[in-house]
Order: C-alpha cells, then structure tokens, then sequence
C-alpha cells in the first residue's frame, strides 16, 4: 500500500457519460498530480493541485475538470466521455520539490 | 520546458545478467531530481531509484545504481544481476520546478 487511495479501481461508462475519480494522498502531502496513461504510453500530465489551489496545468482536455477539496482529497471529473479517453488514470502525491512522487494504484477507465 | 528522452523502447537481458537503460533530459532549471520507475505487469507505478543533481555521488539501492553524467544531462540506469520480475516498464522522469516528467519508457525483458 503507497498511501495514496484511488476509487474505483475500474470503472465501465458509455460515450457521452461523465465520471468522477477520487483521490486521496498520502498523509501530510499537500500536493497531488493527476496524470493519464493510455494504452503502452507514457505518462501525460494532467493537473497539480497544491493545498487547494491550482498550481499546474498539463495538456488537460476542457473537457476534463479537477479539484482538491480542504480534507486535501482530489477528484477529477471527465464528461462528454470519448472512446480514446479510455486509460489508466494515476493521481500522485508528494509533500515537496524534493522527492519522488507516490503514485496511487491507477483506475483503469474503459469508455464503450 | 522540460523533457525526457528514452531512447531504446524495448531491451533485452539474460538472468543474472547486467543490463543500462538510457535516458537524456533537458532542462533550464539548475535544481532538480531525477528518478527511475518500474510499472510491472500490475501497472503500479513504483519508484527504483532517485538521483539530486546537486549531488555528484551516484546514487546506488541494492541491484540498482544510476550513471548520472550532469554536463551531458544524461541519467542511465544500470540493473545488476537481473531476476524475472525485473521484466517491467521503466520510466526516468525529471522533477524540475515541482513539475514531474516522464520519458516514453523502455519496456525491459528478462530471459531465463
């Protein structure tokens, strides 16, 4: 177990859908990352949240929305569902600049 | 703007055996840490190894040691007497500004 919770570990929805993934850092991080993984890529950037506020912004979709919440949980909202956002969706914390980030087991979005 | 070149997307290694993955970076900031993941079948992203670029030493954890080369940005990852369940995908990133990047990945195999 790294820590960091992620809900649902699966999730099934049909095109045109919206879907809410929820994360929950490591305790005492303050920051958290959101990153998608498709199938056999890398993984992009989506967006940093730091004790609340926005800090970063990666190539996120308008379509897609996140925000932390003062408890310090994420969630990231995905709507008007496409095929190709169908990936691995990680959230990440960390308490700073200096260390690596502890990733959250992924959930795996399937669009249909 | 920050990046991170994996150049091999695939390698090979026989049990026992030693195998370097390669990775190059770019970046403008002066301070910034750099690290080694393994995503193995499960998809969990689990951190091998982390270098500060302040620090000359490399950075060395049981089986796994990196070369880090500053002036040539260049940041290896050396894996000594290799065992089947190093057979994974391993990404270098680059944490620079409180920005975490990732390279494309090289997805290692080990032969018995």
């Amino acid at each position: 177990d790294s820590g960091v919770t992620q809900t649902p570990k699966h999730l099934i929805t049909a095109t045109g859908q919206r879907v809410t993934l929820r994360c929950s850092p490591r305790s005492g991080d303050l920051s958290v990352y959101w990153y998608q993984q498709s199938l056999d890529q890398g993984l992009q950037f989506l967006i940093q949240y730091y004790n609340g506020e926005e800090r970063a912004k990666g190539n996120i979709l308008e379509r897609f929305s996140a925000q932390q919440f003062p408890d310090l949980h994420s969630e990231l909202n995905l709507s008007s569902l496409e095929l190709g956002d169908s990936a691995l969706y990680f959230c990440a914390s960390s308490a700073g600049a200096t260390g690596g980030y502890t990733f959250g087991s992924g959930t795996r979005l399937t669009v249909v | 703007a920050q990046t991170v070149t994996q150049s091999q997307p695939e390698m090979s290694v026989q049990e026992a055996e030693t195998v370097t993955l390669s990775c190059t970076y770019d970046t403008s900031e002066s301070d910034y840490y750099l690290f080694w993941y393994k995503q193995p079948p499960s998809r969990q992203m689990i951190l091998v190894i982390r270098q500060e670029a302040y620090k000359q030493q490399n950075a060395t954890e049981n089986r796994f040691s990196v070369n880090f080369q500053k002036a040539a940005k260049s940041f290896s990852l050396k894996i000594s007497d290799s065992q089947l369940g190093d057979a994974a995908m391993y990404f270098c990133a680059l944490n620079a500004g409180n920005m975490l990047t990732f390279g494309g990945g090289t997805r290692l195999m080990v032969k018995p």
